[in-house]
């Protein structure tokens, strides 16, 4: 399967510190998305890196992709409380798109 | 960008019921739709997807079916339900394989 795996799985920090959670995933890919879940809701998309980027930022959000370890990593800087939630890598090729079993980050204020 | 409607929010069914839920687009026309499910804490399992109407693929056997009668319109069935069909159901978007995808609010189902 070429599904994305987060770690870690679950991840608590104090408001104002980073959050950095990885993906790992097993085939080429021709892209990577980041997307967070707030409970009980749906996901909304937070960045698309493409496989021919290494890095890209988006506010607070920086991630890289590291094709040759086929990992990838985001990063939440300066956390905040509504930071909260569960975020999921996407990964997708040809016409296979595959969802990662996510990281359950917690921010305390 | 697209914006995904689903219905109902929360639905509770006992087993051996039918099924029907419902997703619409606005925002593109000839979306790639998605059906998801998702157990309690997990990730996201793909059931179905349509990249045009009356095109679907499941990508997992199971007790239930989806049709997409028009170009914004994808419908997830069952005929009689299970106690495990109970989940988050996600409908999503997205304008190709490989671009973003747009999700709804999402419909949790117990099935008692």
């Amino acid at each position: 399967s070429q599904q994305g795996e987060e770690d870690p799985q679950a991840l608590s920090i104090q408001e104002g510190e980073n959050a950095t959670m990885n993906c790992s995933y097993k085939t080429s890919i021709n892209n990577l998305q980041w997307y967070r879940q707030n409970s009980g809701r749906g996901l909304v998309h937070l960045i698309l890196i493409r496989s021919n980027e290494r890095e890209k930022h988006s506010g607070r959000l920086r991630v890289t992709l590291d094709t040759s370890k086929k990992s990838s990593s985001l990063l939440i800087t300066a956390s905040r409380a509504a930071d909260t939630a569960s975020y999921f890598c996407a990964t997708g090729a040809g016409n296979q798109f595959y969802f990662g079993t996510g990281t359950s980050l917690t921010v305390i204020p | 960008s697209q914006t995904i409607h689903q219905w109902p929010a929360t639905l509770v069914q006992p087993v051996g019921s039918p099924l029907s839920l419902e997703c619409t687009v606005e925002g593109t026309s000839n979306p790639n739709l998605y059906w998801y499910r998702q157990a309690a804490g997990r990730g996201l399992q793909l059931l179905f997807y349509s990249v045009g109407i009356g095109q679907i693929s499941s990508e997992v056997p199971q007790n239930l079916s989806a049709s997409r009668p028009q170009d914004r319109q994808f419908i997830l069935s069952s005929k009689k339900l299970l106690l495990s069909d109970s989940g988050f159901y996600l409908c999503a978007g997205s304008t190709g394989w490989q671009e973003t995808q747009y999700f709804g609010p999402g419909t949790r189902l117990l099935v008692l």
